[in-house]
């Protein structure tokens, strides 16, 4: 099976600019999960959708970020202006069943550079 | 809230060797899974292995097997017959159970194994 595309595979922007990046699921996975990877940490959870609603997004910083994922399939991340402190990977992954005790599968992430 | 502990930054084993990343985490509930997952240069998160809290039974997959310690909070990796594709970043991931709550991976910092030849 196809698995989790992303794009763009890397990004530059000043600060204060905005930038998305775009998440393609694993066709027929009804949960995804945005993660944002800052250097040398462990993955951290943004936003949770389930089909085309939103599960968790308690710890994203919706002052400059937001996500919308459209008839419960692709699914866009936005940063608004962008902070120097956003420079990280940001991967998208998915998961068959709504617990995801199987795991999720990963997409190779967005790599944002904020200068 | 949980907490996920990978106490070792950085780690490397020569070719065929054995080598145990170790992990540990903190939580009060009593049903939830535990993952392994390799970030190899490529960044894709790539799972590893899979633990489930009530089962008592090790989990293996092939030349990766964990110690699951319960009581201890401890879950660490080995790896047999290491080789230089293993070369990654190793993460481990707990994901709680509870009862009407988002179900979410919780990641520790990860450690950076190389396998030497």
């Amino acid at each position: 099976e196809a698995g989790v595309a992303q794009s763009p595979r890397y990004k530059i922007i000043e600060k204060r600019q905005s930038v998305a990046f775009w998440c393609n699921p694993i066709s027929g996975h009804a949960t995804l999960y945005w993660y944002q990877q800052i250097l040398g940490q462990g993955p951290k959870l943004l936003i949770q959708f389930q089909n085309n609603g939103v599960v968790d997004d308690s710890q994203l910083p919706k002052d400059r970020f937001s996500a919308e994922r459209l008839k419960g399939v692709d699914s866009t991340l936005k940063i608004q202006p962008a902070k120097l402190e956003d420079s990280a990977v940001y991967l998208c992954a998915s998961s068959l069943e709504s617990a995801g005790t199987y795991g999720y599968t990963f997409g190779s992430g967005t790599r944002l550079t904020v200068v | 809230a949980q907490t996920v502990t990978q106490s070792q930054p950085e780690m490397s084993v020569q070719e065929a060797e054995t080598v145990t990343l170790s992990c540990t985490y903190d939580t009060s509930e009593s049903n939830y899974y535990l993952f392994w997952y390799k970030q190899p240069p490529s960044r894709q998160m790539i799972l590893v292995i899979r633990q489930e809290a009530y089962k008592q039974q090790n989990a293996t997959e092939n030349r990766f097997s964990v110690n699951f310690q319960k009581a201890a909070k401890s879950f660490s990796l080995k790896i047999s017959d290491s080789q230089l594709g293993d070369t990654a970043m190793y993460f481990c991931a707990f994901m709680n159970l509870l009862s009407g709550s988002a179900r979410q991976l919780t990641f520790g910092s990860g450690t950076q194994l190389t396998v030497l030849p």
